[in-house]
């Protein structure tokens, strides 16, 4: 059962545009929600996350946007540039045992910025 | 102040070995979580150490099993190798202080090709 599903799987954007990416969840106890990064062999690196008690946050060009009656959340790149071009990883997890939940992650969005 | 490290980068093993994957964390973070990245998966929980104890476990098979020393460096092991186990393994670490204790750092992960 797939608890974070993620939309669009692959996405061109022009230089400058706009590029969005959604994620939804299933699991009402997820109480963090980060996005990451992810260039051709590298690690996932966390670019921006957002707790359920606020429903935007922005840092630098990044924007996640979070609608907690519709457990939706979406990531905004704002003047998208090539150097954006990666994956991009949505994921959920929540506390619980005494320790930090693992992060249940989508399956990742391949976006392209076109020159 | 340095990331997370992984060792060995890249690892090729027959059927049936049993295979270890080490992980030291940013200094300081003292929980350490191990991640299977595939195709067809995605990013799959593993399991999550803190102070030497396994707190969290996802949903894989007894074959895959961590430690996790004093100084908060973490092993993996995988007994039995399968083809299916062929993925990048990633390591992540955590602060583990109040406010954060989800966020976490993945570092390059260890490429493991199963024949």
């Amino acid at each position: 059962q797939q608890q974070v599903k993620q939309s669009p799987q692959s996405l061109i954007v022009q230089k400058g545009g706009i590029s969005i990416i959604n994620c939804a969840y299933e699991n009402t106890a997820f109480d963090y929600f980060p996005w990451y990064q992810q260039f051709p062999g590298k690690g996932p690196a966390l670019l921006i996350a957002i707790r359920p008690d606020v429903s935007e946050k922005k840092e630098g060009r990044f924007t996640i946007s979070f609608n907690k009656s519709a457990k939706q959340f979406s990531l905004h790149i704002m003047d998208s540039q090539p150097g954006d071009s990666a994956t991009y990883f949505c994921a959920a997890s929540g506390y619980s045992g005494g320790g930090a939940d693992g992060l249940t992650f989508g399956k990742g969005t391949h976006l392209i910025i076109q020159p | 102040k340095a990331g997370v490290t992984q060792t060995p980068r890249y690892l090729i093993k027959t059927r049936g070995q049993q295979v270890t994957l080490s992980c030291s964390p940013i200094s300081g973070h003292r929980s350490v979580s191990w991640y299977q990245q595939t195709p067809g998966q995605g990013l799959q929980f593993l399991f999550e150490y803190f102070s030497e104890t396994q707190r969290n476990k996802g949903n894989f098979p007894g074959r895959f099993s961590g430690r996790q020393f004093s100084n908060s460096r973490s092993e993996m092991n995988v007994s039995t190798l399968e083809l299916g186990d062929s993925a990048l393994y990633l390591c992540a670490s955590s602060l583990v202080a109040s406010g954060n204790v989800n966020e976490q750092f993945f570092g390059p992960g260890t490429r493991l090709t199963v024949l």
